[in-house]
């Protein structure tokens, strides 16, 4: 079945440190992928996505995440995190279709 | 700001009732998304909308129902409400298949 994995319910990182959010998907070809955050009693902002093509891409707010087909991965990374970057983060799909699939999430929590 | 408006913000009814939650999509944007996310069930894909016609359903209940109008506003009616329907709903919106979709804001419903 076509599923999208967040393993990493809840992550604790310093102000300043490094960041991984892990995703993995499953699919039988090339999904389109996005990230997607949501800030508390917020929407949904788009951060990046990755249709095809070079599989580092870049996006807002200084986040970078890399597709690797043969891990069936799309991980999200900042280089320092920030206070502000507190939030949940979604990894997203669609798998040959319009809909979206979500993970199930990762909230992050930022500690000075 | 993602250009995608809904109303109301926030809406508290009791068990049994109907409400009707409004979206306007981003300027140019034709297909429009609903989207519920709650506490067990995360977020999930309701009900797909473009120019006017149905086109994907998700694990939408029989008693809700959407539509989307002429000037491309959309509606999702919910009926005969129960506590489990209390949940934050979401639209979205986008110009073409299988790219980024762009969210509103969000309505959170409470049924008591």
């Amino acid at each position: 079945a076509q599923s999208v994995t967040q393993p990493d319910i809840h992550i604790t990182v310093s102000e300043g440190a490094s960041l991984e959010l892990r995703c993995n998907y499953s699919y039988g070809a090339t999904p389109y992928l996005f990230w997607y955050v949501q800030s508390p009693g917020q929407g949904l902002q788009l951060l990046l996505k990755y249709f095809s093509g070079d599989t580092l891409v870049q996006g807002i707010k200084g986040f970078e995440a890399e597709f690797k087909r043969s891990q069936s991965s799309f991980n999200l990374r900042k280089p320092s995190v920030h206070w502000s970057d507190a939030a949940e983060y979604f990894c997203v799909s669609n798998f040959g279709n319009e809909k979206l699939t979500f993970g199930t999430g990762t909230r992050l929590t930022i500690i000075p | 700001d993602s250009g995608v408006t809904q109303t109301p913000k926030h809406l508290i009814t009791a068990t049994g009732q109907r409400v009707t939650l409004r979206c306007s999509p981003r300027s140019g944007d034709l297909s429009v998304y609903w989207y519920q996310q709650s506490l067990d069930q995360g977020l999930q894909f309701l009900i797909q909308y473009y120019n006017g016609e149905e086109r994907a359903k998700g694990n939408i209940l029989e008693r809700f129902s959407a539509q989307q109008f002429p000037d491309l506003h959309s509606e999702l009616n919910l009926s005969s409400l129960e506590l489990g329907d209390s949940a934050l709903y979401f639209c979205a919106s986008s110009v073409r298949g299988r790219g980024e979709q762009y969210f509103g804001p969000g309505t959170r419903l409470t049924v008591t």
